[in-house]
């Protein structure tokens, strides 16, 4: 079983749309986790550490759900630039698992 | 500085080639990684050092040889690799202290092709 599950996608969705990313993991000790953001070709960029309380950034919200072992990821209001593969990472301060990653695309 | 320096950003060699990727980076980090991603897949943790020493292995095999010189430097020796080790090599770094944020900062990667 893998340590970090997402769905693949690919979501297809109009600009200004909300989107919502699950991802679930298996190890129950994974302390650490986050989104990371990759564009084609390009290594993975932070996009925001998920945290026990919820958090936000802009147009981002992660949440995390220790009981059900997973986190989720909010997208509004879409834009063009969102368009990239989210993966998500579960882990401890030294050793970190990816999912295999979510492809969104935006529309025009 | 939140930047994670690797070189070269591309290399080409054949199997009886040896070569080293090299990854920098100045945040204090006491934590660094290599991970192997190949197309369309994410990232595989290879090897974890932590406070210079080798902590993790994920059962790479040993023409992959992973060296930290110091706490800034971590390079990845490569002898003998084949066709099938073509990937993009990634380096990553972080905190090493439960209480600070954990997040791993990527290099950009070395785009390794072996022919």
């Amino acid at each position: 079983r893998k340590e970090v599950e997402q769905d693949p996608g690919p979501f297809n969705v109009p600009e200004g749309a909300t989107v919502a990313f699950n991802c679930t993991y298996s190890n129950s000790a994974s302390q650490s986790f986050f989104w990371y953001r990759q564009d084609c070709r390009k290594e993975p960029k932070l996009l925001m550490s998920v945290y026990s309380s919820g958090n936000e950034d802009g147009r981002f919200t992660a949440q995390l759900n220790r009981a059900s072992q997973y986190i989720s990821l909010l997208i509004r209001d879409s834009k063009l630039s969102d368009s990239a593969t989210y993966l998500c990472v579960g882990g401890n301060f030294n050793k970190f698992y990816f999912g295999s990653g979510t492809k969104l695309n935006v529309k025009p | 500085d939140t930047e994670v320096t690797q070189t070269p950003k591309h290399l080409v060699m054949g199997m009886t080639n040896k070569k080293s990727l090299k990854c920098e980076q100045h945040m204090g980090h006491r934590a660094m990684y290599w991970y192997k991603q190949k197309a369309k897949k994410p990232p595989e943790l290879m090897f974890v050092y932590s406070y210079e020493k080798l902590s993790i292995n994920e059962s790479v095999p040993s023409r992959f040889s992973p060296e930290c010189p110091n706490s800034s430097l971590l390079n990845l020796h490569l002898h003998a690799l084949q066709p099938e080790d073509s990937a993009l090599y990634l380096c990553a770094s972080s905190n090493r202290d439960r209480t600070l944020n954990t997040e791993a900062f990527f290099g950009q990667g070395t785009r390794l092709t072996v022919v």
